[in-house]
């Protein structure tokens, strides 16, 4: 069955930087598309962007551009997502995702970065 | 401001059916684009209660059922449970943005 496993809570000090990782199981790695979701505090969903595991090209959200860094490792079949410059706003959970075989929709369990001095 | 509307808040009694709405627009869900539903618990990951508009996912109770007309989709909820109080939102693509688009959450009190 299709799992996305994240890394564990990462706690970092303002400036510093992050990386996320989404290991991917039980379906071809390049076959979908991998998307990264964010969720701060009391906050909504907000999508980050995408990138395409056949090529490797990103895509990014108009509000994710610059400090995040999607790259992928497909010997390991993993994603990951790179922030740099970490600010206070960038803590939140942060999610991937992909949508597989008949537009099912799985997501990883969700990696907590918390920015904090 | 979210590109799908959904209400802030819905409230039932225990026993009682809601439906929540999910709005978009000709460039979403008009564009006959897929609409999902998730259960959001403080913490957790967002639990899939309907894929590609009515699906329900192994181990998802026939309580929770999706549909989708023109630009609109709606997650109904039968016979509400306590366990069933969290925010739900909906989610698509939009071709304009070229994005997957959530709605703006709703929270569910049951009474």
């Amino acid at each position: 069955q299709v799992q996305l496993v994240q890394s564990g809570s990462e706690l970092k000090k303002p400036g510093a930087s992050v990386k996320v990782s989404c290991k991917a199981s039980g379906y071809s790695f390049k076959t979908y598309a991998l998307n990264w979701v964010r969720q701060a505090p009391g906050q909504g969903l907000e999508w980050m962007g995408w990138i395409n595991t056949d090529t490797g090209k990103p895509t990014y959200a108009q509000d994710f551009t610059g400090r995040f860094v999607f790259s992928l490792d497909t010997s390991v079949s993993t994603a990951y997502l790179q922030i740099s410059s970490l600010e206070a706003e960038d803590t939140a959970l942060y999610f991937c995702a992909t949508k597989g075989a008949r537009g099912r929709i799985y997501w990883g369990q969700g990696t907590l970065v918390t920015v904090s001095s | 401001q979210s590109v799908l509307t959904q209400p802030p808040s819905v409230s039932g009694a225990p026993g009682q059916s809601i439906t929540i709405s999910c709005t978009g627009s000709s460039s979403n869900i008009g564009a006959d684009y897929d609409v999902h539903w998730y259960q959001l618990l403080p913490g957790t990951a967002p639990k899939v209660l309907i894929y590609a508009n009515i699906n329900r996912p192994s181990g998802v109770p026939d309580r929770f059922s999706g549909s989708k007309s023109g630009t609109s989709a709606s997650l109904a909820i039968t016979g509400l449970q306590s366990e069933d109080e969290a925010d739900y939102y909906c989610q698509s693509y939009d071709s304009s943005l070229s994005a997957w688009v959530f709605g703006g959450g709703t929270k569910l009190t049951v009474l």
